[in-house]
């Protein structure tokens, strides 16, 4: 049961490049999401999506798209990167919010991203 | 990993000692927190959650308390060891919007002197 996995670990991008940060689950979750953690800043929402083919923008979704079109997985896309997108990246995973219980998130490891 | 605890309130303390790690919640209509742990270089992991019709949850060697009159939250760890330095965030789920996401707290980095 490998959890949550996220790759790249590290990536240095030139501004105006684009790429896809993938994020794949085994655990059959329905909510997958992407946050960007910035030094100070705590865990900011980018996309998320409660299930396949449904995506919705979080606080931050300016200059990145997503699709879901498996339960499993979940990229993120950087159209044209830009400095400002500096930060490292997590996806998370979890069952419907929808109710009580253990809904916590699980996390990947994270992708570092750079753009120069 | 270490750039998470720049410019974050920080804790220290002696192995062995308890800590309280505190964080104030802003939307009154929250109803479910859960608290995470960070360590450098790793994506954040759970540690115990707490509904709001709850005023304390125990785990192993934590505990979690809620006041909701004043909107915050607070994170006990018992005997706390060299393992426990991390970042700790809080998470708040809003019942009143949409079910499917939570709000994080920027975090509170613990060091623990041996």
């Amino acid at each position: 049961n490998a959890g949550v996995t996220q790759t790249p670990k590290f990536q240095v991008l030139k501004t105006g490049q684009s790429m896809t940060l993938q994020c794949a689950q085994d655990m059959n979750h329905e909510y997958m999401s992407w946050y960007r953690q910035d030094p100070g800043m705590g865990l900011r929402l980018i996309h998320y999506s409660v299930g396949a083919g449904i995506t919705d923008q979080g606080e931050v979704p300016n200059g990145y798209n997503v699709s879901r079109s498996t339960t499993e997985d979940f990229p993120l896309r950087l159209l044209s990167a830009a400095p400002s997108q500096t930060s490292v990246y997590f996806c998370a995973s979890s069952y419907s919010f929808n109710g009580w219980g253990n809904y916590g998130y699980t996390f990947g490891s994270g992708t570092r991203l750079t753009v120069v | 990993g270490e750039s998470v605890g720049l410019h974050l309130p920080t804790l220290s303390v002696q192995e062995g000692d308890n800590s309280i790690i505190n964080c104030a919640y802003s939307n009154s209509a929250s109803d479910y927190f859960i608290w995470y742990k960070q360590e450098s270089g790793k994506g954040p992991q759970f540690i115990i959650d707490i509904r709001s019709n709850m005023d304390k949850r125990q785990g192993q060697r934590v505990t979690v308390l809620l006041n909701k009159t004043v909107k915050h939250l607070s994170l006990q760890i018992a005997a706390t060891q060299p393992g426990d330095s991390a970042v700790y965030f809080c998470a708040e789920r809003n019942s009143g919007g949409s079910n499917y996401k939570l709000t994080f707290g920027k975090g509170t980095l613990l060091t623990v002197n041996p």
